[in-house]
């Protein structure tokens, strides 16, 4: 049984690189989160796929964040031009959704991203 | 920003002692689920309430969906090391099943 999987577990740079980050679904799953976490605090959501289609966006996600699903499998998380203010765990979750029953999302260990 | 408050911020109890905590929203929400998370992971499901007033158990876990939608408990029972970790609630409601997270409740068994 292989759960949500995310690459790279940490990630280190300077500001003002860019990064990217990919998270492996649940095989099965059609639906797919990004959220953000920072210390002490709980996860945020950022944005989410339904298949390939990007539903929904949160205002946390800035100009600088893109995301993409486009096979309708694994999604990247690009990050450009990083701020010390990006710095936090970014996770990745994926449910199934059917006939409006949706099973509840499964997380993946996440990406800790530190910008120095 | 968020919109459920937990409590107890931080535990600090003894193994085998039982342990139980709440989370609680100004707003109504038909999907309440609590997570474990342990420093470095991702959360893990524990227990998932889809009915207001139900009561579901997961082994020595225990939580209710408060009959108003409003609330949730969970509630842990003869603690064990393993427990140790941050737990937080989360609600989504159908149609827009994004999740919102508490703040989360910090439990730490004392030696």
């Amino acid at each position: 049984d292989t759960g949500v999987s995310q690459d790279p577990r940490h990630k280190i740079t300077k500001r003002g690189q860019n990064v990217t980050f990919r998270c492996d679904p649940i095989s099965e799953h059609n639906r797919l989160y990004w959220y953000r976490q920072t210390l002490g605090q709980g996860p945020e959501f950022l944005t989410y796929f339904q298949n390939e289609a990007q539903l929904e966006k949160s205002r946390l996600l800035s100009d600088r964040f893109s995301a993409e699903r486009p096979k309708g499998s694994f999604s990247t998380l690009e990050i450009q031009r990083t701020e010390q203010g990006d710095s936090a765990m970014y996770l990745c979750a994926s449910s199934w959704l059917a006939g409006g029953y949706q099973e509840t999302q499964y997380f993946g260990p996440g990406t800790r991203l530190l910008v120095l | 920003g968020q919109q459920l408050n937990q409590s107890p911020q931080s535990m600090f109890i003894q193994e085998g002692e039982d342990v139980s905590m709440n989370c609680t929203s100004s707003s109504i929400f038909n999907t309440w689920l609590w997570y474990k998370q342990d420093p470095g992971e991702g959360p893990v499901l524990l227990i998932a309430l889809y009915k207001a007033g139900e009561l579901t158990s997961n082994g020595r876990l225990t939580a209710q969906f408060g009959i108003t939608r409003k609330d949730s408990f969970l509630n842990i029972s003869a603690s064990i090391p393993s427990d140790v970790g941050i737990y937080f609630c989360a609600v989504s409601n159908f149609g827009n099943e994004k999740l919102t997270f508490g703040t989360g409740t910090r439990l730490t068994i004392i030696p």
